[in-house]
């Protein structure tokens, strides 16, 4: 069990610009989860895949996000035209389908900064 | 609709002292409770759940945090704190209706003087 891994870590870029990240969960869990968590915040909901499903996408997603699971197992999250609105932490959690507890494992996340 | 209030975004203790960090919830069915602690440029890390067992549940450094319906308040403890536990502390619900996605409140950050 390697953990939910994050790439990159950081990322700068200018207001304008496309920018895309990726998350691989834990390699057994089927549910994949984004959020995103700005400063003094906690981490709000963006979306989420069953396998390469994507179920539900939380108002939060404008037109700009998409995000992908092709073959159920790592995730892309791309935002297009970013605008400095959108700089935060994006943080991918995965979790295997359990009605008990849904238990989720979290990523280092990736810290994007648009100036 | 769910909903986490975490009361008081700072909180101060000396090393050695209880800590207390305060959770309240919002649910229209029985919620499943989490705790996360969260270091610096890092990701979260579960300290401790609940999932309808045991209302007092332990975790991980010492932690515990006891569920109670009537007060809808799920309060993370732990006796004597330690530096380490220096970080900011996230509290979560979620329910069997709505996949697993969590509802986050907006962090307590705990300081632990020497």
């Amino acid at each position: 069990d390697t953990g939910v891994s994050q790439n990159p870590r950081h990322k700068i870029t200018k207001r304008g610009q496309n920018v895309t990240f990726r998350c691989d969960p834990i390699s057994e869990h089927n549910r994949l989860y984004w959020y995103r968590q700005t400063l003094g915040q906690g981490p709000e909901f963006l979306t989420y895949f069953q396998n390469e499903a994507q179920l539900e996408k939380s108002r939060l997603l404008s037109d700009r996000f998409s995000a992908e699971r092709p073959k159920g197992s790592f995730s892309t999250l791309e935002i297009q035209r970013t605008e400095q609105g959108d700089s935060a932490m994006y943080l991918c959690a995965s979790s295997l389908e359990d009605r008990i507890t849904y238990e989720q494992y979290f990523g280092p996340g990736t810290r994007l900064t648009v100036t | 609709a769910q909903s986490v209030t975490q009361l008081g975004s700072h909180v101060s203790v000396s090393e050695g002292a209880l800590v207390l960090l305060r959770c309240n919830y919002s649910s229209s069915v029985p919620p499943y409770l989490f705790w996360y602690v969260q270091y610096p440029n890092q990701g979260l890390q579960l300290l401790l759940k609940y999932t309808s067992a045991a209302t007092l549940v332990k975790g991980i450094n010492g932690f515990e945090a006891e569920f109670k319906k009537s007060e809808t308040s799920f309060h993370l403890t732990k006796p004597s704190a330690h530096m380490s536990d220096a970080a900011e502390y996230f509290c979560a619900v979620s329910d069997n209706t709505n996949a697993g996605k969590s509802t986050f409140g907006d962090g307590t950050t705990l300081t632990v003087k020497p």
